[in-house]
């Protein structure tokens, strides 16, 4: 357990609609990373939040965006989903170099 | 060239024997290096991570970094059933001010009994 959790698990989603994933920081770690992992492909980084400020982005567009809250939390939006944003969305959790990651929301995209 | 490549799998051992995983980077300017293992459907969970040229042993874990090469290895000794799983290189990038980690495709490592 890297006590870093994200909700939901699982999501069903259709084209064109909008998503919130959520995830909860270990406690003590001020910096949050989203990656998306296709299935068969190792994580790719969509962006990192500090101390609730966007830290550095992948290559994702802007529909793409997100949130970190005082406490640590942190939210991830996708707007008008794509069939190609099916994947694993992971969220970790750092507070030096070391990132933990969440179990994950599965996200399909119908 | 990718940014971080691992060796094309799937690995196959047989129980007990040493399993090793390689690894290589681009970016000259990495650095840290982390070993992660993700189980089917699971997260991944960190194994290891290296910093300097060398080796780093932890238990029946041993990860080598060769910056001048820009590669870095896993081995696991000893391997078990257990460890069947898909290995991931990461490499955190110098002079950036986040901890973006970049990740190779994965090696899947089966050990059989």
């Amino acid at each position: 357990e890297t006590g870093v959790t994200q909700s939901p698990t699982h999501l069903i989603k259709t084209r064109g609609q909008q998503v919130t994933l959520r995830c909860s920081s270990q406690s003590g770690h001020n910096t949050v990373s989203w990656y998306q992992q296709a299935l068969g492909q190792g994580p790719q980084f969509i962006f990192q939040y500090y101390r609730e400020e966007e830290n550095g982005r992948g290559n994702f567009p802007p529909r793409f965006s997100g949130l970190q809250f005082p406490n640590y939390s942190s939210e991830l939006n996708v707007n008008a989903l794509e069939l190609d944003d099916s994947a694993l969305y992971l969220c970790a959790s750092s507070l030096l170099d070391i990132q933990y990651f969440g179990a994950g929301t599965r996200l399909s995209v119908l | 060239q990718k940014e971080v490549e691992q060796n094309s799998g799937p690995l196959s051992v047989p129980e007990g024997a040493i399993a090793s995983l390689n690894c290589t980077y681009s970016d000259r300017g990495s650095q840290s290096f982390f070993w992660y293992r993700q189980y089917s459907g699971k997260s991944p969970e960190l194994i290891m991570s290296i910093y300097s040229n060398g080796d780093k042993e932890d238990g029946r874990f041993t990860a080598q970094l060769n910056k001048a090469s820009q590669y870095v290895s896993l081995l696991i000794r000893d391997s078990q059933p257990s460890d069947s799983a898909t290995y991931l290189c990461a490499v955190r990038a110098g002079g950036t001010s986040y901890g973006k980690l970049t990740f190779g495709q994965g090696t899947i490592l089966t050990v059989h009994p």
